[in-house]
């Protein structure tokens, strides 16, 4: 079974600073997704991040780039020139295609348990 | 266009009531699922429709009863629940359900169940 681990429960930065989130993973699987979910007081869950397994690039959107490692199975978010809208609940979560005779085959996301960021003035 | 929209936002309901919770995409996708987040907690998988048919029951009560009429749209029957059940619930889709592809979550419905 895949787990997803974010060992950091709180994290705080001031506006501009630069803040990483830390998670790690654990899976047999060769092919999978990784990404990071950011979901606000307003409970949506916003895409933040996607990251392919078979790709070594590091993937960037804007301020957000990830630090991918796949022999350590670890990928953290690093969240540059903080801003008081990313104040938020991250989770990282973990995706493959689970094949089963019972259940069919679909993608499933695997989450971690979230990181709580404040960013502060 | 990512939009995954959820009806109603908030929703109360007594224990022997009957709702429903709707959720709908028009981005194509063949893939909708249902999921049940406690607060503070991660979302958990209730349910997976791929290409309107049941594929995922991830062990979830029969007091909740998914149904997917076509292919953008995708229903949760709710009866007899428990004040257990109060929680937000989120749905998602994604393109194709047997490849590796991005879900996009709707706004969720937040249930309270008294």
């Amino acid at each position: 079974a895949q787990t997803v681990t974010q060992s950091q429960p709180e994290m705080s930065v001031q506006e501009a600073e630069t803040v990483t989130l830390s998670c790690t993973y654990d899976t047999s699987e060769s092919n999978y997704y990784l990404f990071w979910y950011k979901q606000p007081p307003s409970r949506q869950m916003i895409l933040v991040i996607r990251q392919e397994a078979y790709k070594q690039q590091n993937a960037t959107e804007n301020r957000f780039s990830v630090n991918f490692q796949k022999a350590a199975k670890s990928f953290s978010l690093k969240i540059s020139d903080s801003q008081l809208g990313d104040t938020a609940m991250y989770f990282c979560a973990f995706m493959r295609v689970g094949h089963s005779e019972r259940t069919g085959t679909a993608s499933k996301l695997t989450f971690g348990t979230g990181t709580r960021l404040q960013v502060t003035l | 266009d990512t939009e995954v929209t959820q009806t109603p936002k908030h929703l109360v309901m007594g224990m022997t009531n009957k709702k429903s919770l709707k959720c709908e995409q028009h981005m194509g996708h063949r893939a909708m699922y249902w999921y049940k987040q406690k607060a503070k907690k991660p979302p958990e998988l209730m349910f997976v429709y791929s290409y309107e048919k049941l594929s995922i029951n991830e062990s979830v009560p029969s007091r909740f009863s998914p149904e997917c009429p076509n292919s953008s749209l995708l229903n949760l029957h709710l009866h007899a629940l428990q004040p257990e059940d109060s929680a937000l619930y989120l749905c998602a889709s994604s393109q194709d359900p047997v490849v590796l592809d991005t879900q996009y979550f709707g706004p969720g419905t937040r249930l309270t169940v008294l």
